[in-house]
């Protein structure tokens, strides 16, 4: 697609209960980045993929979120027993992995853990 | 630590006014700062990148500038518009190509 393209947008969920969240970066983006969004804040890194595998993910809080890239592209972070302090904006962004590294970003998925 | 700070946090100005937003960096070893605009409910999209080499760069009414030696960095902005209502963020990359440090961002709001 042009674009970063995340889904869903939206997800309202109950504390307790697991989430999926979709990343499809550019294509032939080989480097892809989750981060976390607060309200007023930068964004925090999460995880980082270059290719398939998950190159750092120093930035995961704990280990309820997990995030996979099976086939290099479409990445997904699954979040378990999610609680109320998960609620955020995750962003997805990719980058050609070369170059001066310019980051393009999705437009999010809102989180919201009731 | 790598640290990047951006003042202020928060800015008003009216319509057709210039701004100037700043970015002080703590990141070692420096590779490159970019400046990312993100409109509300949007992801950042990039505005500027500055190298180590580079003192001032222009991208239409931005103008971003670099002083390596007091790692500062400032975005300024000529004859705001209501779209420049924005969350400006300031990110330094230093190491290897996938080490970057966000700053908090500058909450701008322009008023007619």
């Amino acid at each position: 697609g042009a674009g970063v393209s995340q889904t869903p947008s939206n997800k309202v969920t109950e504390k307790g209960k697991y989430v999926e969240l979709r990343c499809d970066p550019i294509s032939g983006h080989t480097a892809l980045y989750w981060y976390r969004q607060s309200l007023g804040q930068g964004p925090e890194f999460l995880i980082y993929f270059q290719g398939t595998g998950a190159a750092d993910d120093s930035g995961l809080p704990n280990d309820r979120f997990f995030a996979v890239r099976p086939e290099g592209s479409v990445s997904t972070l699954k979040i378990q027993r999610t609680e109320r302090g998960d609620s955020a904006v995750y962003l997805c962004a990719s980058s050609a992995g070369r170059g001066d590294g310019e980051l393009f970003f999705g437009e999010g998925s809102r989180l919201t853990v009731l | 630590k790598n640290q990047v700070e951006q003042s202020p946090q928060s800015l008003i100005i009216l319509e057709g006014k210039n701004c100037t937003l700043q970015c002080n960096y703590t990141v070692s070893p420096f590779s490159n700062l970019r400046w990312y605009k993100q409109d509300t409910g949007r992801g950042p999209v990039s505005l500027t990148i500055m190298t180590f080499s580079e003192n001032t760069k222009s991208n239409g009414r931005y103008t971003a500038t670099l002083d390596a030696d007091t790692k500062q960095s400032s975005l300024h902005i000529t004859a705001s518009q209501l779209s420049d209502s924005a969350s400006y963020i300031c990110v330094v990359r230093w190491g290897s190509a996938r080490q970057l440090t966000f700053g908090s961002g500058t909450q701008l709001t322009v008023l007619p």
